[in-house]
């Protein structure tokens, strides 16, 4: 079956570097989304990879590698805004969206 | 402003009695989804359509029905709720799967509780 891993809670401090990472076991992949969710609103996009290596957006940051199956979504300089969910979605080889449940993330001051 | 506009955002309602979520979208898009979210579950897909009068099931359709009627319109029709069908509700729309990013617009959302 297909499968999307990702840890369920993370705690971090204001200021700090934190990585959430997100393994997959897919039927091909077409891609390797994350999305940001605050409580109680819509998933919002943060970044897409499809080839390996790490795609550097201001402050977040995407990893991937397909051999692996493993990507992870770097956030640096930690705000409290930062507290929200993380969703890792993969793209499979018939362009359907396989969600993993999300990562919870604590900012603490 | 791009968006996609799902409608209403909060029901409460019973046990049989049919309803429709709206669901319209301004960006030309081809491709729309319906999603649920429950705790601890994540998205789950109910249906999607890749166009026009195109639909098909995603992973959890028992229960739904939907249409493709119009190119900004996706909406999602409950014909007899129970209460396993309480949850979050996304609309969300890209271009095609595959075309560039794909990278999902959401709604809001519509949180329904069956009574």
């Amino acid at each position: 079956g297909q499968n999307i891993d990702q840890p369920t809670e993370m705690t971090a401090t204001e200021g700090a570097i934190v990585q959430i990472n997100c393994t997959y076991q897919t039927s091909g992949f077409n891609g390797l989304f994350w999305y940001q969710q605050h409580a109680g609103e819509a998933p919002t996009f943060l970044s897409y990879n499809v080839l390996d290596g790490l795609e550097e957006k201001g402050r977040f940051s995407s990893f991937l590698s397909r051999s692996k199956g493993y990507s992870y979504l770097l956030l640096k300089e930690l705000q409290m805004k930062d507290s929200a969910s993380y969703l890792c979605a993969v793209m499979d080889s018939n362009y359907q969206l396989i969600w993993g449940a999300g990562t919870k993330l604590i900012i603490k001051p | 402003e791009a968006q996609v506009t799902q409608n209403p955002r909060y029901l409460i309602t019973v046990t049989g009695k049919k309803l429709t979520v709206t669901c319209s979208q301004n960006m030309n898009h081809e491709y729309m989804s319906w999603y649920r979210q429950d705790p601890g579950l994540g998205l789950r897909q109910i249906y999607y359509s890749m166009n026009v009068e195109v639909t098909d099931k995603g992973d959890v359709p028992e229960g739904y029905k939907v249409s493709r009627k119009e190119k900004r319109n996706f909406p999602l029709i409950l014909e007899s709720p129970s209460p396993n069908q309480t949850s979050l509700y996304f609309c969300a729309s890209s271009t095609p799967p595959g075309q560039g990013s794909g990278e999902l617009f959401f709604g809001e959302g519509s949180r329904l509780t069956v009574l």
